[in-house]
């Protein structure tokens, strides 16, 4: 099993809290990103990030935030929550493998904005 | 136009079935195609890779890749109950695309006893 660590598993919160997504890992991988997934839709990428002090936006628009102050740790912050966040977020990072770089993800934080 | 598009749809089929699952992509700079394994509740697993066009097999799972037609597919013989399951292609251009993934939008399959 993968060392990536997403907290929390599953979050109902109120319309305009704040939130953050946490995730962690212990491989020393440099490249995190974090998806967002819902029922029957592909994975889209929100963010991403290369090294400590880089981060991207993805190819899909969201009003999320992260920071990449150290290696190990990628979050997530949505400012002001609303109803179409509610979604899975899955946080994911990239290391080498048997030859070849694999993407190893985290169980995901189901979110529910009510 | 989506950039990956997965089919088929939900799809049950009984225990020892020869399951076959298909992707189609429009970006010919992928050259990396994965497959990726989700259960209920987890995060995807890394199934199989495969780089550029071929066959690769590994146990039950064979991946093939048609880079000319732009169509990848995985089949499962002797399909298990615990292979149930969502299944994701995902690909990559490699270079400087910072390993950044466009995956399709999963098949779920049942197999049932």
């Amino acid at each position: 099993e993968a060392d990536i660590y997403q907290t929390p598993r599953y979050l109902v919160i109120g319309t305009g809290k704040k939130i953050t997504l946490e995730c962690s890992q212990t491989m020393g991988h440099d490249k995190m990103y974090w998806y967002q997934q819902d029922p029957g839709m592909e994975l889209h990428l929100i963010h991403y990030s290369y090294g400590v002090n880089s981060t991207e936006k993805g190819d899909l628009s969201s009003e999320s935030t992260v920071s990449r102050i150290r290696t190990e740790h990628f979050p997530l912050t949505l400012e002001s929550a609303r109803p179409s966040h509610t979604s899975q977020y899955l946080c994911a990072s990239r290391g080498w493998r048997a030859g070849y770089t694999e993407a190893f993800f985290g169980q995901g934080t189901r979110l529910t904005v009510v | 136009q989506k950039e990956v598009e997965q089919d088929p749809g939900p799809l049950s089929v009984p225990e020892g079935a020869i399951v076959s699952l298909n992707c189609t992509y429009s970006n010919s700079a992928f050259q990396y195609f994965m497959w990726y394994r989700q259960y209920s509740r987890k995060g995807p697993e890394l199934l199989m890779y495969t780089y550029s066009s071929g066959n690769k097999e590994d146990g039950r799972f064979t991946a093939q890749v048609d880079k000319s037609s732009k169509y990848i597919s995985l089949f499962i013989r002797d399909s298990q109950p615990s292979d149930s399951a969502t299944y994701l292609c995902a690909m990559n251009a490699g270079g400087t695309s910072y390993g950044k993934l466009t995956f399709g939008q999963g098949t779920i399959l049942t197999v049932h006893p």
